[in-house]
């Protein structure tokens, strides 16, 4: 079966440190892997997505995400956080193409400290 | 860009009454998703359609069916609301046939007292 995790619940960053987020997946093929914000009582924007190609992925707002098919990984990394950036982040896997369900973690909320 | 809507934001109900959540896209997806959303519990999958008149029992689908009808729209039916469905409820929409990335809606945040 399928799963995400996301080991940490919380996570408190100064402002302008660096940040990083970590995933970790269980799936059987090919994942398909995705990072998602949610601001508070907003919905989900897809921050970056990952299915082959190079590991090292940009995605918005100066993101990016390292897949490590060795470690089933996919961490989030920004060099310097904005105090815009505290938010739930949630990391999902699924399946690249055809009919698919994605499976989330349980979510990584960001505080940012002034 | 895609659109994905949902009715209402906020939404208080009594208990016992039956509750519809809408949801339309604009992208012509094929699937669509209902997910409700708690603290600590993450994202967790009500239902799903890959199709019209075509649905899929998600993980946690017991209080709930849904409908749909036409392609851009995707109801979730509470059929007797309980205060245990007091949650966060959102939509998703993918295109299914080349990338499965889903598109969120705002959410709507239920309140069943």
């Amino acid at each position: 079966a399928q799963s995400v995790t996301q080991p940490d619940i919380h996570i408190t960053v100064s402002e302008g440190a660096s940040l990083e987020l970590r995933c970790n997946y269980s799936y059987g093929a090919t994942p398909y892997l995705f990072w998602y914000v949610q601001s508070p009582g907003q919905g989900l924007q897809l921050l970056l997505k990952y299915f082959s190609g190079d590991t090292l992925v940009q995605g918005i707002k100066g993101f990016e995400a390292e897949f490590k098919r060795s470690q089933s990984s996919f961490n989030l990394r920004k060099p310097s956080v904005h105090w815009s950036d505290a938010a739930e982040y949630f990391c999902a896997v699924g399946k690249a193409f055809g009919y698919s369900t994605l499976t989330f973690g349980k979510g990584t909320m960001l505080l940012v400290s002034p | 860009d895609v659109k994905v809507t949902q009715s209402s934001r906020y939404l208080v109900k009594r208990t016992g009454e039956k509750v519809f959540l809408e949801c339309v896209q604009d992208m012509d997806h094929e699937n669509m998703f209902w997910y409700r959303q708690d603290p600590g519990l993450g994202l967790r999958l009500i239902y799903f359609s890959y199709d019209v008149k075509m649905k899929e029992k998600g993980d946690i689908p017991e209080g709930y069916s849904v409908s749909r009808e036409k392609k851009e729209r995707f109801s979730l039916i509470l059929e007797s609301a309980s205060t245990n469905q007091t949650s966060m409820y959102l939509c998703a929409s993918s295109s299914g046939t080349e990338d499965n990335e889903q598109f969120f809606g705002p959410g709507t945040r239920l309140t069943v007292l």
